[in-house]
This record gives C-alpha cells, sequence and structure tokens, in this order.
C-alpha cells in the first residue's frame, strides 16, 4: 500500500521568506501527484497536480512543485509567502486500482505566516 | 455553478446512535468518494461510489456504509457511534480523471 509523508507538521515563517514544504511517497508504479490546500475555515482546494510531462508545476498563487522520481519527492515551494497563506497543505498521491483512483493523503503541514 | 455541498454542517451525536451525512456533487460529476479527517491528520479514505455502486473501499468497519443515488448525490451512514468516530467527514466529486473537488465537511462530534 502507497504511504505518503510530510515532514513537517508546523512551519512558521515572516512574510517574504521562502517556503519548501516535503513530500514523500512510497509507490514503485506510475502515480499522479497532488497538493490540497485548506485555509482556515474554508474546505479543501486543489492547489497544484502532476500527472506527467515537465516535472516541474506550477499551479495557483505562485506556488510550484517539483516531481523527482528518484527520490518518489513532490515538494511544494513558493519563493516569497505572504500572510494569506497561512494554511494547512496536504500532499496526495494516487494509483490506478480496480479502474479508479484513490488518494492517499499525507497528514499536513500547518502553515503560519506572520505578517 | 455550485460545487460540492455536503449536509448538515454540524452533528452532534451519543455513543451507539447512527447517523446519515449527505453529498451533492459538482455539476458533471458522476464520482463521489468520502473521506474521515480526525483532528490534526489527512483525509482518510472511506469509500468511492460510481454507477450507485461501491467501487472501492478503504479500511473502514462495515459500520461505515453508503449509497449513491440516480443524481449521483450521495449518504454515508455510521451505525453504532464510537467516540473515536468523531471527525470531519468530507466529500469528493470527480468525473474520469482523478482530480477529486471536496466539499466543505460535516463535523461529527460524538459523545
Amino acid at each position: 500500500a502507497q504511504s505518503v509523508s510530510q515532514h513537517n507538521h508546523h512551519v512558521i515563517l515572516s512574510e517574504a521568506a521562502s517556503l519548501e514544504l516535503g513530500c514523500n511517497y512510497s509507490y514503485g508504479g506510475t502515480v499522479n501527484l497532488f497538493w490540497y490546500v485548506q485555509y482556515p475555515g474554508q474546505h479543501l482546494q486543489l492547489l497544484l497536480k502532476y500527472f506527467s510531462g515537465d516535472p516541474l508545476v506550477k499551479g495557483i498563487k505562485g506556488f510550484e512543485a517539483e516531481f523527482i522520481k528518484s527520490k518518489f519527492s513532490f515538494n511544494l515551494r513558493k519563493p516569497s509567502v505572504q500572510w494569506s497563506d497561512t494554511a494547512e497543505y496536504f500532499c496526495a498521491v494516487t494509483t490506478l486500482s480496480g479502474g479508479s483512483y484513490i488518494p492517499t493523503f499525507g497528514r499536513g503541514t500547518s502553515l503560519i505566516v506572520h505578517p | 455553478d455550485a460545487g460540492v455541498t455536503q449536509s448538515p454542517t454540524h452533528l452532534i451525536k451519543t455513543r451507539g446512535q447512527q447517523v446519515t451525512l449527505r453529498c451533492s456533487p459538482k455539476s458533471g460529476h458522476d464520482t463521489v468518494s468520502w473521506y474521515q479527517q480526525a483532528l490534526g491528520q489527512g483525509p482518510q479514505f472511506i469509500f468511492q461510489y460510481y454507477e450507485e455502486e461501491e467501487r472501492q473501499r478503504g479500511n473502514f468497519p462495515d459500520r461505515f456504509s453508503g449509497h449513491q443515488f440516480p443524481n449521483y448525490s450521495s449518504e454515508l451512514n455510521v451505525n453504532a457511534l464510537l467516540l473515536g468516530d468523531s471527525a470531519l467527514y468530507l466529500c469528493a466529486s470527480s468525473t474520469g480523471s482523478d482530480t477529486q473537488y471536496f466539499g466543505p465537511g460535516t463535523r461529527l462530534t460524538v459523545l
């Protein structure tokens, strides 16, 4: 069974600092990769996704993630965070099983950005 | 275009009771998945419904059951509630692709 590890459970940054959130997965086959964000009081929203092609994926609000197959990683980055980026960030992996895609989520990283 | 909607928003039950949660998928979506998100954890997959049948199931006991209706809406039923069932229950809808769109969730508290 696949698993997803997010090593940073809590991250605190000042505005304009750079961000990198780690995500590693364990599955040897073909995977699709996602980052979701959950802003305070809001529902989970898709930030970006990788299915194939260019391993550097750009998402909304200036976020990007890089898929490194050899390291089983899909780290999320943003060059300069804003106070409004304060949220929970979840990495998820899907594999095709029984004709459907079921994502496995990491436990999430809580990001707090101080103004 | 309405996104995924869930009802109720909050629910308080006592141990041993039964609960039904409801979900309406995003317009055009035919697949509904349910997740349990405990405090401080990521969502855990419960099951997925497609064409009114359970297509995939996660590691949850039979106390958790569901249903999908012809209009693609779905229900999650939990019987014999335990304290540990307290969580945020998320519904997500999708089509043939595996990008899922999540609803706001139902917060279930079991006392």
